[in-house]
């Protein structure tokens, strides 16, 4: 099946800039998503791009997608206490007609002071 | 915005009874709501795909007897863990969208089996 990876873990200061990275293996990936996962809540959608871009900017939030290499990344920009949470990258392809997200092991942040 | 609401939020129960969870979108028609599962620390692993008035579409290695689902209306899908056993214990997170619109997540509810 589809496989999506994580950096399970990222501490950063607050200020700092924060990248977090993930990789897919379905070529056919028409769209990617990041969200946020806050302690014992659902998920909330961040931000998403289409596989025929390449970056994808919303205020604080960057999305840069190398289709090549199936490698994207996520960049929060004065990264915020409030930003601690658990982000999951997740796809969508013809798998499953497109409906079916496939999501990756998310990646822990801890925004420290 | 749209939202998905899930109930309960928590639940306690002993082994061998039936839980019922339900999903339902508050303010948008969920044409297809979506089930996942997520155990501690680890990513959303998808059960089953339900669009309204038809059956289930469940993923490999999902007992349809065990889990079933039912999509009854268009703005509320249940889920019900039938003869639980604690090793069902698990956060249970439904998604909702209408047509091919945003996918919107529910707040989860967490079963614990005693």
């Amino acid at each position: 099946g589809e496989d999506v990876e994580q950096s399970l873990f990222l501490s950063v200061r607050e200020g700092d800039s924060s990248v977090i990275n993930c990789t897919y293996t379905d070529s056919s990936s028409t769209y990617l998503y990041w969200y946020k996962q806050e302690p014992g809540a659902g998920l909330q959608l961040l931000t998403y791009i289409f596989s025929n871009m390449d970056m994808k900017q919303d205020q604080r939030l960057t999305v840069l997608l190398n289709k090549k290499d199936k490698h994207l990344s996520l960049r929060i920009a004065d990264t915020q206490t409030g930003d601690s949470a658990i982000y999951f990258c997740a796809e969508t392809g013809l798998t499953g007609g497109g409906n079916k997200l496939t999501f990756g092991t998310g990646t822990q942040l801890k925004v420290e002071l | 915005g749209a939202v998905v609401s899930q109930h309960p939020s928590w639940v306690i129960c002993k082994s061998g009874t039936s839980v019922k969870i339900e999903c339902r979108s508050l303010d948008f028609q969920a044409t297809t709501m979506f089930w996942y599962r997520q155990f501690p620390k680890q990513s959303l692993m998808l059960m089953a795909t339900s669009n309204e008035g038809s059956k289930a579409t469940y993923e490999q290695g999902v007992e349809k007897d065990k889990f079933l689902i039912n999509h009854a209306s268009l703005t509320l899908s249940t889920l019900t863990v039938t003869s639980a056993h604690p090793e069902d214990s698990s956060f249970y997170i439904c998604s909702a969208r209408e047509g091919s619109g945003e996918l919107f997540f529910g707040e989860g509810s967490r079963l614990t089996v005693l």
